[in-house]
């Protein structure tokens, strides 16, 4: 499989649980991005990673909120004390990315987080 | 100043009909992507444009960047069912990631 794998496909969790959430992306791609999306709008920024520095977080995310890219493979993403409004699909993407220039993204299938 | 305004946020059309929507920045843009989503699905690129006037096209979909380099369009001729989904623009922000906008949800009528 050479896509963007995530895992799990759907997480269920009661309000103030941790969860973590898991992105595997193409083998060669160095840049690896966190996505939030609700219904009806678009994708938002929530983190980048080139290999496994993390080069920007969005100022709209709660400390709440971790990422991790250890070894510049895999990512994870943590949310901790989870609240309702925390309630969206988490999606990741990587590229290759060689210049300034931004190349595309390929998308993963998504997380799709529930909060109760 | 960062965001990318896109219009119309829906669109119903027959098929066979024509289709284009629009993306709208107040300030000068290094490039622009397209996305589709299908429902239930995930963002799939399908063009970066760059130049200033660029237009590239794909089959029946055809993309243009303004002369400005504050505009973009994809304009669809003869839609199909296929052609069902979310269309989003996104453009390069600073730290070179991507910023999406509310995207223009098409559905098509048989």
């Amino acid at each position: 499989d050479t896509g963007v794998s995530q895992n799990p496909r759907h997480k269920i969790t009661k309000r103030g649980q941790n969860v973590t959430f898991r992105c595997d992306p193409i083998s060669e791609h160095n840049r690896l991005y966190w996505y939030r999306q609700t219904l009806g709008q678009g994708p938002e920024f929530l983190t980048y990673f080139q290999n496994e520095a993390q080069l920007e977080k969005s100022r709209l995310l709660s400390d709440r909120f971790s990422a991790e890219r250890p070894k510049g493979s895999f990512s994870t993403l943590e949310i901790q004390r989870t609240e309702q409004g925390d309630s969206a699909m988490y999606l990741c993407a990587s590229s290759l990315v060689w210049g300034p220039t931004n190349e595309k993204l390929f998308f993963g299938s998504g997380t799709q987080l529930s909060v109760l | 100043g960062q965001q990318v305004m896109q219009i119309p946020q829906y669109q119903h059309v027959q098929e066979g009909e024509d289709f284009t929507t629009y993306c709208n920045s107040s300030t000068t843009l290094s490039n622009i992507q397209w996305y589709k989503q299908r429902p239930g699905g995930h963002p799939v690129f399908l063009i970066q444009l760059v130049k200033s006037g660029e237009v590239k096209k794909q089959k029946r979909l055809t993309f243009q960047f303004g002369e400005a380099k504050k505009n973009s369009s994809l304009h669809i001729t003869a839609t199909q069912t296929t052609d069902v989904g979310t269309y989003f623009c996104a453009r390069e922000t600073s730290g070179s990631r991507l910023t999406f906008g509310e995207g223009t949800q098409l559905t098509v009528n048989p």
